[in-house]
Order: C-alpha cells, then sequence, then structure tokens
C-alpha cells in the first residue's frame, strides 16, 4: 500500500541517452512535485504540478520535461543525459488546500556513466 | 529567494537530547517542517508549526520557532540509535504555499 511509488529504484545508463521516471500517489492528494538531491544531500524543486497542471517550473535544463496525464500520476523525462544529471530523484505529492507538507516517495538513483 | 541554513553535523551519546537548528531569511514563512531521512530511503515528515505557533510537542520532539530571529529548533529527548539520520527543515516561500524550501540537512550521529 505504498503512499508514493516511483520506478525504476535505480537506473544506469550512459551520456547522451534518454531516459524516464515514473511516479504514482494513491492518496487523493492534487499536487505533485519532483525534486532533485545531489550528491551532498541538497534538495532542490524542480517542477510542481496541480490537478495536471504546470505551477512550479524552476531553472532546469530543458532536456528535462515533466508530464502529468492525471493527477496520480506525474513521469519526468531526461533527454540527452549527462554526467552531471547524476542524483537522486524524489518524487512527493500534496493535498493544496490541506497543507501538512509533503509525501515522498523513497527516490530514483541516476547514475550516468 | 528564501535560504534556510542547518549546520552540517551533530554527534550525541544514546540517551542524551539533541538539538538540531535552522535559521530561514523570509520572515512570511507560514508553515515550517521537520523531515527525517534515513539511508537510502526518502524523506518521512517528523513534525510541523505554523507561523503563529512558538512551541510544538510531539512525544519526543519538540519544535521551537523564534520568528523574531527567523530560527527553527528540533529538539529530541532520549536520542536513540534508530535517531541517526539526517534531518532536514524545510519551509514555504512567499507566496507559493505548496512550494517547500529545504535546508541543508544536519546529520545526527548516535553514538554508545
Amino acid at each position: 500500500d505504498t503512499a508514493v511509488s516511483q520506478t525504476p529504484k535505480y537506473l544506469v545508463t550512459q551520456m547522451g541517452n534518454d531516459k524516464s521516471i515514473k511516479c504514482e500517489q494513491n492518496l487523493g492528494h492534487d499536487t505533485m512535485y519532483w525534486y532533485k538531491q545531489d550528491s551532498k544531500k541538497f534538495l532542490k524543486i524542480m517542477f510542481s504540478y496541480n490537478n495536471k497542471e504546470l505551477i512550479i517550473n524552476e531553472t532546469v535544463p530543458n532536456r528535462f520535461s515533466p508530464k502529468s496525464p492525471d493527477k496520480a500520476h506525474l513521469n519526468l523525462h531526461i533527454n540527452s543525459l549527462e554526467l552531471g544529471d547524476s542524483a537522486v530523484y524524489f518524487c512527493a505529492s500534496s493535498q493544496a488546500s490541506r497543507f501538512y507538507g509533503y509525501t515522498f516517495g523513497s527516490g530514483t538513483r541516476l547514475t550516468v556513466v | 529567494g528564501e535560504d534556510v541554513e542547518q549546520s552540517l553535523f551533530l554527534s550525541v551519546r544514546e540517551g542524551d537530547s539533541s538539538v538540531i537548528n535552522c535559521t530561514y531569511t523570509d520572515s512570511s514563512s507560514t508553515y515550517l517542517y521537520w523531515y527525517k531521512q534515513e539511508p537510502g530511503a526518502g524523506l518521512q515528515l517528523l513534525t510541523y508549526i505554523f507561523s503563529n505557533m512558538d512551541m510544538k510537542q510531539d512525544q519526543r520532539l519538540t519544535v521551537l520557532l523564534n520568528k523574531k530571529d527567523k530560527h527553527l529548533s528540533l529538539r529530541i529527548a532520549d536520542t536513540q540509535t534508530g535517531d541517526s539520520a539526517i534531518y532536514f527543515c524545510a519551509v514555504t516561500a512567499t507566496g507559493t504555499a505548496s512550494k517547500l524550501t529545504f535546508g541543508t540537512g544536519t546529520r545526527l550521529q548516535v553514538t554508545l
């Protein structure tokens, strides 16, 4: 009964490849997020969707493209992967009208070689 | 934008109290949170406090908020080895209630 689930948990790929990470939440939340955690554990927001609408789009290379087919899913597609994209990517969700914080997925560790 | 700072490392003995500190820059932050991250895991919400409160207690956890100094702290009483983790404070940014800005994280090490 995982609340926020991400797949895959680990992803190792070569530079230049295109990859996707999927996220699903079963909490009935209306807002979903992607965060990137670097090797120093610093967390930075990348994108946020509310009811399938993009509401936060931080300064992220346009090689990163989020897609939300419905409010329970938020996927992240990355084109032309670079070494610097190696990080842990976390999906999270929240209910905007009852803002008691985010529920996080367990993360996807992306390693670009 | 909002800056949220924490000290990087704290070491305490089992049974002692731990105090993890956090400072932030945006005085209009409305909701302030503490998250725990264990190795290889996601972030787990521990507790939160609203900006109109000074203190909140939840079992072994006590959160103190000093709005004047823009300082937030988390006290863990009777610290156990299972409390070893990275602790993040997080605050909402002005005008965007659902955007959380995270601190740099404090690694808590509990020794026997």
